[in-house]
């Protein structure tokens, strides 16, 4: 596709129930990210993987979270036992090194927790 | 580690008057520069970059900012601003090679007919 899709665009679940995120970024990008924006705020960055290396999970913020990226392409966030703080904008990007690293962003996809 | 500050949650300016959006920075090494604008209810797209060579940079929209090196600052600015800049603003900062970057926390820019 021309740009970072992600699906679904929304999400409402209950409390408890397990997410998944998907990310198919843009052809050929080496680098993927995933971050969590809540109301409009700041961007909460989440994990990041880069070509075949480990990906730097540091800002996932619970051992609930977890994202895999597989055959270097799409990726899957996904949250387990889902809470309300939860809810927020969840955004996928990638970059290409080409490109002198600007990143492409995703519409996001709006999670709500009831 | 590399952080990025934007000291300012919120900027008001004057249609018509030139604004200024304040973003520094600390980062090992050459720093990689980055600012994206969050239209409401829209994706954040690139509006422009440092990499290196002239500290004045040029991007979309009439934007552009400067790379203060001594000051580790890279202020995103436009002279004339119109109703439709208003917008959040984030500013992001990478070491070279195959590391993460980081943003900044925003800023809402708010353009006063």
């Amino acid at each position: 596709g021309a740009g970072v899709s992600q699906s679904p665009s929304n999400k409402v679940t209950e409390k408890g129930k397990d997410v998944e995120l998907r990310c198919d970024p843009i052809s050929g990008h080496t680098a993927l990210y995933w971050y969590r924006q809540s109301l409009g705020q700041g961007l909460e960055f989440l994990i990041y993987f880069q070509g075949n290396s480990a990906p730097d999970k540091s800002g996932l913020p619970s051992d609930r979270f977890s994202a895999e990226r597989t055959g270097g392409s799409v990726s899957t966030l996904t949250i387990q036992r889902t809470q309300q703080e939860d809810s927020a904008v969840y955004l996928c990007a990638s970059s290409s090194n080409r490109g002198r690293d600007i990143q492409y962003f995703g519409a996001g996809t709006r999670l709500s927790v009831l | 580690a590399q952080s990025v500050a934007q000291p300012e949650d919120q900027v008001n300016v004057a249609e018509g008057n030139p604004l200024t959006v304040k973003c520094t920075y600390s980062v090992s090494g050459n720093p990689y520069l980055f600012w994206y604008v969050q239209y409401p209810n829209r994706g954040l797209q690139f509006l422009l970059k440092y990499i290196t060579g002239d500290n004045l940079v040029k991007g979309s929209y009439g934007f552009e900012a400067e790379f203060n090196k001594s000051q580790t600052s890279f202020h995103l600015k436009k002279p004339s601003a119109l109703v439709s800049d208003s917008a959040l603003y984030f500013c992001a900062v990478k070491p070279g090679g195959y590391q993460k970057v980081t943003f900044g926390t925003g800023t809402k820019l708010q353009v006063i007919p």
